[in-house]
């Protein structure tokens, strides 16, 4: 069964560096999407991505974030200058296009981040 | 999207039918119910979803009210392998709709 996968599975960075998260979403999906949960607190949505652009951020999807699809499979989220309340797993999604109200949306395992 | 209530947590026999409830009050004609679950810090993951009508498949059971202010996910023979935290949605059709997560329900399976 085609899955969604991310690497890596946890990145240790120091406050103040560049993080890039990588996502392969499953392949015939066109609807891509990043979430984060610090831990012990809810999933939070941060940025859907659509036709190769952004149709919706939150407001933690600030400057120092950005989402790029390179080469048509991978999907990746930055983080120029990561804080140490960045910290959190980063889950990455898709869903295939769809009619109707059917918003399947397929996760990944997710990448742990630590910020030191 | 409207806003979702949950219990903090339930526990369940196993072999037992779990009923997760979910009140969704505020829920509008264009919004569906869907439900996702998250075991132990793995990425959610779908479950079931329906608009007004009762729906089932091979994991679960949807029941949603006549008035459409709340619902029942139903696991009919709950394992261990099914405690985690269920999370009710409500979602607006069309788009690339995001998923506003709540707290959900954490569903301890107990032998």
């Amino acid at each position: 069964e085609p899955e969604v996968t991310q690497t890596p599975s946890h990145q240790v960075t120091q406050m103040g560096q560049e993080v890039i998260l990588r996502c392969v979403p499953i392949s015939n999906h066109l609807y891509f999407y990043w979430y984060r949960q610090i831990l012990g607190q809810k999933v939070e949505f941060l940025v859907s991505f659509y036709n190769n652009e952004i149709s919706e951020k939150s407001e933690i999807f600030d400057d120092q974030f950005s989402v790029e699809r390179p080469d048509g499979s991978n999907f990746t989220l930055k983080i120029r200058s990561t804080k140490l309340e960045d910290s959190a797993m980063y889950f990455c999604a898709s869903r295939p296009r769809t009619s109707g109200g059917y918003n399947e949306q397929f996760f990944g395992p997710g990448t742990r981040l630590t910020v030191l | 999207d409207a806003k979702t209530t949950q219990p903090t947590s339930m526990d369940c026999a196993e072999g037992r039918a779990a009923n997760l409830p979910c009140n969704h009050s505020t829920i509008s004609g264009n919004e569906y119910v869907y439900w996702y679950r998250q075991i132990h810090s793995q990425g959610p993951q779908y479950i079931i979803h329906g608009l007004k009508n009762n729906e089932t498949n091979e994991m679960a059971s949807l029941i949603i009210t006549e008035d459409r202010k709340s619902s029942t996910l139903i696991l009919p023979h709950a394992t261990l392998r099914d405690t985690a935290v269920y999370y009710c949605i409500v979602v607006l059709t069309g788009g690339g709709n995001k998923l506003t997560f709540g707290t959900g329900t954490q569903l301890k399976v107990e032998l």
